[in-house]
């Protein structure tokens, strides 16, 4: 499976739009980009993941680039309860057993 | 919605007592896991398991065995406990009509003493 890479940490304004970033620069054509976050001391929650067409929930939104290489989460109006550790994921479809969960991003949203 | 119950959300054990640690979801899916999850370390993938009876290690299987005699429910025991194995232990199932995508439990924080 491809590894991914986002920053340690980020900074929003509650209200604004969070914009978080992954790059998985070597994907493959069945490789799905995945995004969890994890609230401290909670099991993960899972958000949203795409293909090649960017996708949308009631959670969030994923963009991912027309060469797949690279994505971004984007959570429209940031509340202090969505501080967590957002994770991004790569998995190819036949690898169900094989979500590998990196360091993440630490979101912090800001009064 | 998913639900993904663990047992036990805090428990503290002695070493070399035997541990289980219980997991029941109610989506009827095939698949079901167990993670440990380290400061530092990330979630590492124990044992998983497709179909009833039927469990393949994962990437730390030492220490560890696993049970699946129903389908909605997954069991880890640790048959002697030590310290090392202080941990947060998270389940998680998936499968059924959605292949794509597995939902986590809260997680269980195992002190070993």
């Amino acid at each position: 499976d491809a590894k991914t890479t986002q920053p340690p940490s980020m900074d929003c304004a509650e209200g604004r739009a969070a914009n978080l970033p992954c790059n998985h620069s070597t994907i493959s054509g069945n490789e799905y980009v995945y995004w969890y976050r994890q609230i401290h001391s909670q099991g993960p929650q899972y958000i949203i993941h795409g293909l090649k067409n960017n996708e949308t929930n009631e959670m969030a939104s994923l963009i991912i680039t027309e060469d797949r290489k690279s994505s971004t989460l984007i959570l429209p109006h940031a509340t202090l309860r969505d501080t967590a550790v957002y994770y991004c994921i790569v998995r190819a479809v036949y690898n169900f057993n094989k979500f590998y969960f990196g360091s993440g991003t630490k979101l912090n949203v800001k009064p | 919605d998913v639900k993904v119950t663990q047992s036990s959300r805090y428990l503290v054990k002695r070493t070399g007592e035997k541990v289980f640690l219980e997991c029941v979801q109610d989506m009827d899916h095939e698949n079901m896991f167990w993670y440990r999850q380290d400061p530092g370390l990330g979630l590492r993938l124990i044992y998983f398991s497709y179909d009833v009876k039927m469990k393949e290690k994962g990437d730390i299987p030492e220490g560890y065995s696993v049970s699946r005699e129903k389908k909605e429910r997954f069991s880890l025991i640790l048959e002697s406990a030590s310290t090392n194995q202080t941990s947060m232990y998270l389940c998680a199932s998936g499968g059924g009509t959605d292949l794509n995508t597995i939902y986590f439990g809260e997680g269980s924080w195992l002190t070993v003493v």
